[in-house]
């Protein structure tokens, strides 16, 4: 059972443009969603996180989206540029619950950013 | 500052052998997890570390796969008589605690494993 979805596998824009990621996911106990990046041969690398308490957080270029009722949250990033050309991983987990920490992720979008 | 590290960086190894994928963490951090990548997957939990224990081991596909972790830093995972469908990046990461602040868990470059 995939409990994040990311059902986009690949997304490609134009320099300037914007990039939008999205995510679904199906536990409702979750409460905490992370993105991440990753180049090929290495680890992914945080990017930008949102509670569910909240419905929206910025970071630069990044923006992430929450919409509890509809179980989405979405990632932007205005403007795009060729470095930000990678794969993105949706994750989420039960952050304030006391757990492990365990994240679950989603199966990740490639995004190419062409110059 | 050192990152979290992996070896080997890549293994290539037959059916039916045993296995070792060693992850140093960051120094200091006592939380330690590690995930798996199969060929067009996202990031599967295998197990998390707290110090020299481990608390949740739910990921772990089958009993041919154990983790250890000594002196509360190095993490060995171990896969017995491999199969082809282990075939996968291994990934560890590390955070300071476990639980709150998620966005502190940092990876290592992962370990590709083939199972040929």
């Amino acid at each position: 059972d995939q409990q994040v979805k990311q059902n986009s596998p690949s997304l490609s824009v134009q320099e300037g443009r914007i990039s939008i990621l999205n995510c679904d996911y199906t536990n409702s106990m979750f409460d905490y969603f992370l993105w991440y990046k990753k180049y090929p041969a290495e680890g992914p690398t945080f990017l930008i996180s949102i509670s569910s308490i909240k419905d929206k957080n910025e970071d630069g270029r990044f923006t992430v989206f929450l919409n509890k009722s509809a179980k989405h949250l979405s990632l932007h990033i205005v403007p795009s540029q060729p470095g930000d050309s990678a794969v993105y991983f949706c994750a989420a987990t039960r952050g304030y619950s006391g757990n492990t920490g365990k994240l679950i992720f989603g199966q990740g979008t490639t995004l190419q950013v062409k110059p | 500052g050192a990152g979290v590290s992996q070896s080997p960086s890549n293994k290539v190894t037959e059916k039916g052998k045993d296995v070792e994928l060693r992850c140093d963490p960051i120094s200091g951090h006592t939380a330690l997890y590690w995930y798996r990548q199969s060929l067009g997957q996202g990031l599967e939990f295998l197990i998390y570390f707290q110090g020299n224990s481990a608390p949740d081991k739910s990921g772990l596909p089958s009993d041919r796969f154990s983790a250890e972790r000594t002196g509360g830093s190095v993490s060995t995972l171990t896969i017995q008589r491999t199969q082809q469908e282990d075939s996968a990046v291994y990934l560890c990461a590390s955070s300071p605690e476990a639980g709150v602040l998620a966005d502190t868990q940092y990876f290592g470059p992962g370990t590709r494993l083939t199972v040929l």
